[in-house]
């Protein structure tokens, strides 16, 4: 079936630095979305991605929909204390697109130090 | 606007006792999910229903029934609970964007 393979699993970083994590699939998706999820709390949507090739910013955060629709990429700048949560990304493939199901990644922690 | 919400948020049972999670979405979405989140698994898809009266298995949905009698309501029933069956439970509406609720913590005993 189709998988999502997040990476890194994990990541330790010092605060105001930059922070990159992807997703690569072998299946082609419609939809790209990243998610963050903080302790005790639903995950977040944080970016929506529509169109191959698309990039979108929100805040410190900007993600791209690869242009071979297969794999997508998250960077946050300048990193601070409150990024510290699991980022999770999800995608959509055209089969699921009239039950709006998401295949999720198996999400990176990200831990900042002050 | 309360987006989606889940009651209760935590729970204890013995094995073998039955209790049903309630997931409410005040956004007109017709699509709703059910998942379970356990430490190295992500989010797994129990149950969904793209709309009232309707509903269908994802991909872990042995040990769990829903009903979706209601279009803002989606609810999970576990008949006889099991130790396996220890997890946070999260509900989610979609239009397009799924937006989830804050979870539910089951531990069965």
């Amino acid at each position: 079936g189709q998988q999502l393979n997040q990476s890194p699993q994990s990541m330790f970083i010092q605060e105001g630095e930059d922070v990159s994590m992807n997703c690569t699939s072998s299946s082609i998706f419609n939809t790209w979305l990243w998610y963050k999820q903080d302790p005790g709390e639903g995950p977040v949507l944080l970016i929506a991605l529509y169109k191959a090739g698309e990039l979108t910013s929100n805040g410190r955060l900007t993600a791209q929909f690869g242009i071979t629709r297969k794999d997508s990429f998250l960077n946050i700048s300048a990193s601070i204390p409150s990024d510290v949560g699991i980022y999770f990304c999800a995608a959509r493939g055209v089969g699921s697109s009239n039950t709006g199901k998401l295949i999720f990644g198996q999400g990176t922690t990200l831990q900042v130090k002050p | 606007n309360a987006g989606v919400t889940q009651t209760p948020k935590f729970r204890v049972l013995k094995t073998g006792q039955s209790m049903t999670l309630l997931c409410a979405q005040d956004m007109n979405h017709e699509y709703m999910y059910w998942y379970r989140q356990d430490p190295g698994m992500g989010l797994r898809l129990i149950h969904y229903s793209v709309g009232e009266g309707t509903t269908a298995k994802g991909e872990v949905p042995d040990g769990y029934n829903v009903s979706r009698l209601k279009k803002q309501n989606f609810l999970l029933g576990l008949e006889s609970a099991a130790p396996s069956q220890t997890s946070v439970y999260f509900c989610a509406s979609s239009d397009n964007e799924q937006f989830f609720g804050p979870g539910t913590r089951l531990t069965v005993l």
